[in-house]
Order: C-alpha cells, then sequence, then structure tokens
C-alpha cells in the first residue's frame, strides 16, 4: 500500500482479554518495527522482522506479548490477558530493508485502552 | 548500551519564536534523523544527515549533523502553532538489537498559554 496501515486504529477491552494490533507496511518493505508509546511520552522500541523472523524478542514487556509476521507482509502484534499498564499507542513502522539510510516509515497507531 | 540524550524535554513557544533542540550520545553515527509526530499520528521523518558538519534545511527547519559525529541539532525559525508536537532525533546503528534507528525520548512543543 501507500503507506503502513495499523488496525483498529483504537482499540478498548477489558483487563483479561486478549487483543490482536494488526500492521500492514509499505508494500516491498522487507523490515517492520513495534514500538509502544505511553501517554505522550518517548518510543519503547518492542521487536522487529528481517522478512519473517525476528532476530531478537528481548524488547518485549513481558511473555504475555508476542508477534509474528507471514509472508513477509503483514505483522500481529498479540497481548494475552490484557493489565491496565498495557494502555498506550502502538505504533509500526516499515523500511525497505533492515540499516535503510532513509530510516522507518511509520503507521497511525493503534490506542489501546484496558478498562 | 547506546543511547541518545534529547534536550529540552519540553518547551513552551509562542509564535515567532525561533526554537532550538539537540541530540547528543557518547556514540558516533553516520546518519542522524529528525521526525516530528502530531497528536494523534505516528512520527514523519522531516530532516536526515549523512555527512559530518553537514547543514540540511526543510523550510523553516534547519538540523545539522555535528563535526564530532556524536551530536544533531534542530532550529525552528520563526515558529507558528501547527509546529507544535513532538520531535524526536534518530540515529541509525549499523546492526544492533532494534534493527537499526535508536531514538531521543523526544522534546514536546507546546504553545504558551
Amino acid at each position: 500500500g501507500a503507506g503502513v496501515s495499523q488496525s483498529p486504529s483504537n482499540k478498548v477491552t477489558e483487563k483479561g482479554k486478549d487483543v490482536e494490533l494488526r500492521c500492514d507496511p509499505i508494500s516491498g518493505h522487507t523490515a517492520l518495527y513495534w514500538y509502544r508509546q505511553s501517554l505522550g511520552q518517548g518510543l519503547e522500541f518492542l521487536i522487529y522482522f528481517q522478512g519473517n523472523s525476528a532476530p531478537d524478542k528481548s524488547g518485549l514487556p513481558s511473555d504475555r506479548f508476542s508477534a509474528e509476521r507471514t509472508g513477509g507482509s503483514v505483522s500481529t502484534l498479540t497481548i494475552q490477558r490484557t493489565q491496565q499498564e498495557d494502555s498506550a499507542v502502538y505504533l509500526c513502522a516499515s523500511s525497505f530493508r533492515l540499516n535503510s539510510p532513509y530510516g522507518y516509515t511509520f503507521g497511525s497507531g493503534t490506542r489501546l485502552t484496558v478498562v | 548500551g547506546q543511547q541518545l540524550n534529547q534536550s529540552p524535554q519540553s518547551m513552551f513557544i509562542q509564535e515567532g519564536e525561533d526554537v532550538s533542540m539537540n541530540c547528543t550520545s557518547s556514540s558516533i553515527f553516520n546518519t542522524w534523523l529528525w521526525y516530528k509526530q502530531d497528536p494523534g499520528e505516528g512520527p514523519v521523518l522531516l530532516i536526515a544527515l549523512y555527512k559530518a558538519g553537514e547543514l540540511t534545511s526543510n523550510g523553516r527547519l534547519t538540523a545539522q549533523f555535528g563535526i564530532t559525529r556524536k551530536d544533531s541539532f534542530l532550529n525552528i525559525s520563526a515558529s507558528i502553532p501547527s509546529d507544535v508536537g513532538i520531535y524526536f532525533c534518530a540515529a541509525l546503528l549499523d546492526g544492533g538489537s532494534q534493527g537499526n534507528l535508536i531514538f531521543g525520548k523526544g522534546t514536546k512543543l507546546s504553545v504558551k498559554p
């Protein structure tokens, strides 16, 4: 697509429920990144994919968080048994390749609210 | 690990004022980038810098790649209300556990009440 698309744009869920966040990167971009941003704060790195592979999952906050990417395109970030501290904006970005000197293109994010 | 120290953390602007912010590190980088995030949106690339000492402008924005390759500066001249938002510096790693870019914690620009 023309840009990075994230869905849903907003999600309200009850504590303890599982949620799935989706990211559709720019067509042809091989690298994909997930970040978390608490209200008005900085970008907390979660995980990146090169193709379908995630070489380092240590940025995920807990074992309730998982991510996958299939077909070198769409990625989903899953949060199991959501907690109130999971409330944040989850941003996805993509780049043509790792180490691209042109930086990332970000989506508009999914605002997650756990009540 | 490598990190970027961005300052100031926040600032208030009055229309017409010039604004300056910077990003420093103890590590050397070969590429510096500046992003702006509007409320409710993802960050958008403003300026990319690829050479030590380079000075690049984009309208009222001017950014510099420090000669030591350990810092970068962003200046906004004659600020207008739509300049409010969060500005992030970023630097390109070769490899690293975060893919390739590391980000500063951001400078939040708000309008003076």
